[in-house]
This record gives structure tokens, sequence and C-alpha cells, in this order.
């Protein structure tokens, strides 16, 4: 059965913090991704990578980074939490993207507050 | 780059029938997806539409009308359960990327 497990599934940190968020997957897909979802405005991708140790900026990069050193790992780092960091975030991964491959399976969500 | 619009919340009775429209803009279009998420919960895969036409998968339904840039998302016999928030999502134009609607609020009520 598919699987993606995200490490943590509540957090609080403190501003300033530098978080971790972590991501395994055991589909062997090619493609992982973090999202960050909001009241109102939907999934947001902060970032994707399509192979080990590459990556790509999304639409929200900006005060992360991310870290994919294996294929099934794919890690979301926050440098200085900040509080409009506060929010759920979702790993995913997906199979190489072709005509008829279309599906992207979810971990449960990491829910981080920042104080 | 890409957008997708949808309701922000539908409501129905159980039993009934619903459509979650999606209209979308995209440079480039490798078919239309829907995930279903239930509070609390992650976002789960129900159906995908590559090419023009309805898709049907037991209760649920999915239509595209790529000329249109438009689907739909057919939700019969509603029952309870269904209470969820439900996303359009395309192929976005960097070839690997997904970007979702904003996402419908459904309510079934008894």
């Amino acid at each position: 059965d598919v699987k993606v497990t995200q490490s943590s599934r509540y957090l609080v940190k403190r501003t300033g913090e530098k978080v971790f968020l972590e991501c395994v997957q055991d589909m062997d897909h090619e493609n992982m991704f973090w999202y960050r979802q909001d009241p109102g405005l939907g999934l947001r991708l902060i970032y994707f990578s399509y192979d080990v140790k590459m990556k790509e900026k999304g639409d929200i990069p900006e005060g992360y980074s991310v870290s994919r050193e294996k294929k099934e790992r794919f890690s979301l780092i926050l440098e200085s939490a900040s509080t409009n960091q506060t929010s759920m975030y979702l790993c995913a991964s997906s199979l190489i993207t072709r005509i008829g491959e279309n599906t992207i399976y979810f971990g449960e969500g990491s829910w981080l507050t920042v104080v | 780059g890409q957008s997708l619009e949808q309701p922000s919340e539908v409501t129905a009775v159980e039993g009934a029938i619903v459509q979650i429209n999606c209209t979308y803009q995209t440079s480039g279009f490798y078919g239309l997806s829907w995930y279903q998420q239930h509070d609390g919960g992650a976002p789960t895969f129900l159906s995908y539409n590559a090419l023009d036409g309805l898709e049907e998968t037991g209760r649920f339904s999915s239509f595209l009308s790529r000329s249109d840039s438009y689907g739909y998302l057919l939700l019969q016999e509603l029952q309870m359960k269904d209470s969820a928030s439900y996303f359009c999502a395309v192929r976005g134009r960097r070839d690997q990327n997904f970007v979702f609607g904003p996402g419908t609020r459904l309510s079934v009520l008894p």
C-alpha cells in the first residue's frame, strides 16, 4: 500500500528556532513535494524535487529550504521560524509524470505552531 | 502560470446529487485530477481526466472539456461521510508540478 510518512504530526516551536520536517515515502517515487495549507488559501507549493539532490522552488519558497539526500526522504527546513509560518505542512510524492499518470500521494500532514 | 477556480462552498442533503465545478488556466495541460480531504486529514486521490468526457468511479464521476478549460466532479447518492473539501488539480508548466484549486467545502445535511 502507498505510504508517505511525516515524522511529526504536531509541533510547537519558538520564533527564531530552526525547524526540520521530515518526510519518507516507500513507493520509490521520483517526485516529492512540500505544500503548505492555510484556510482559504488552499494548497500552496513550497518546494519540489524530481530527483535526489535536485530541487525546484514552488510558489512560496521564501523562508524555507529543502534537502533530498536519498530518494525516499525529503526534508523541509525552516531556517528561522516565524509566526507567519504557523500552518499545516503536507508532504507528497508521485511518479515521474507522463500522460495517464497524474496521482499524487500525501502524508498525513504536520501541524506547526510558531509562538 | 496556472490558476484554478472552484466554488468555495456547496451544501446538499443526503441522497442528493451535487456537482462541483472547476475552471482552469494553464499554459500546459496534462490532465485534471480531483482530491478529497476530510477535516484534519490528508488529501486523497479521487479521479483523473486526461481526455474530454466523463469518467465514472462508483458514486463519483468526473467530467472534462478541454476546449472550455472546464471540468466538474459529480457526486451521486450523497452520504454524510462525503462531507469534506474537494480540490481540483492540474499538472503545471514545469511538467513535474501539480497546482491545486482553492477547494470546495461540501456539507451534506441529513
